[in-house]
């Protein structure tokens, strides 16, 4: 069952914050982030793991609760760099190496 | 630079001619993913590789089929297209197992007429 993501798309002025959110109405095992700019390949960001677990690129973090089923994203004092669609993929511990990816999150940072 | 890398960047196909899409990887990674993506959309997985072991998602139409002749490349194959399968057709690899992150190609963008 894909993840749900929210927003679906947000505006943000360089040097603003955002988070992205990613729930499930399943068990997760882990949960994977990867950005997408306009006609190019989803590149891989970071993948949380354990319940409560947070990570960081850069300065874009993440969290992972496992009691919610969600992993939000943060996006700190965004860089113009920061623009593009951004997914969670869940990895289910049965799954293997499959992920459901959600929805999408687009996100444009202006000037 | 390792990486994966998906040809041609952009095909146009007749309805229902066959077409073939290719995929190779320098980064020896036993499992490889083909994706369809539409405008706006998540991609959705159409197959996986475990090495040589073929996995079928349980919604992917029987128009679509995969072959990896070995570790490095994997193709697409769509026997017949239709209107509906014009896409963004995206291969990745990644590790064998759990919390292996996928590595994108740059995408096959298919159009039909």
């Amino acid at each position: 069952q894909q993840p749900v993501q929210s927003p679906q798309a947000v505006i943000l002025r360089e040097g603003e914050d955002a988070v992205i959110n990613c729930s499930s109405s399943k068990a997760l095992y882990s949960v994977h982030w990867y950005r997408q700019k306009h006609g190019e390949a989803p590149i891989f960001l970071m993948i949380l793991l354990k319940g409560g677990e947070q990570k960081g690129h850069d300065k874009i973090s993440a969290s992972f609760n496992e009691k919610k089923q969600q992993s939000s994203l943060y996006l700190t004092a965004s860089q113009l760099s920061y623009s593009g669609t951004y997914f969670c993929g869940t990895e289910m511990r049965a799954a293997g190496n499959k992920l459901t990816f959600g929805g999408g999150t687009r996100v444009l940072v202006k000037p | 630079d390792a990486m994966v890398i998906q040809n041609p960047r952009y095909q146009v196909t007749q309805f229902g001619k066959p077409v073939t899409l290719s995929c190779s990887q320098t980064l020896n990674h036993n499992v490889m993913y083909w994706y369809q993506q539409k405008s706006s959309q998540a991609p959705k997985l159409l197959f996986h590789y475990y090495d040589k072991d073929f996995n079928n998602e349980a919604d992917t139409p029987d128009n679509f089929q995969s072959r990896r002749p070995n570790t490095s490349f994997c193709f697409l194959d769509i026997r017949s297209p239709g209107l509906g399968d014009a896409a963004m057709y995206l291969c990745a690899a990644s590790e064998i197992g759990t919390l292996q992150p996928q590595h994108f190609g740059d995408g096959t963008r298919l159009s039909i007429l």
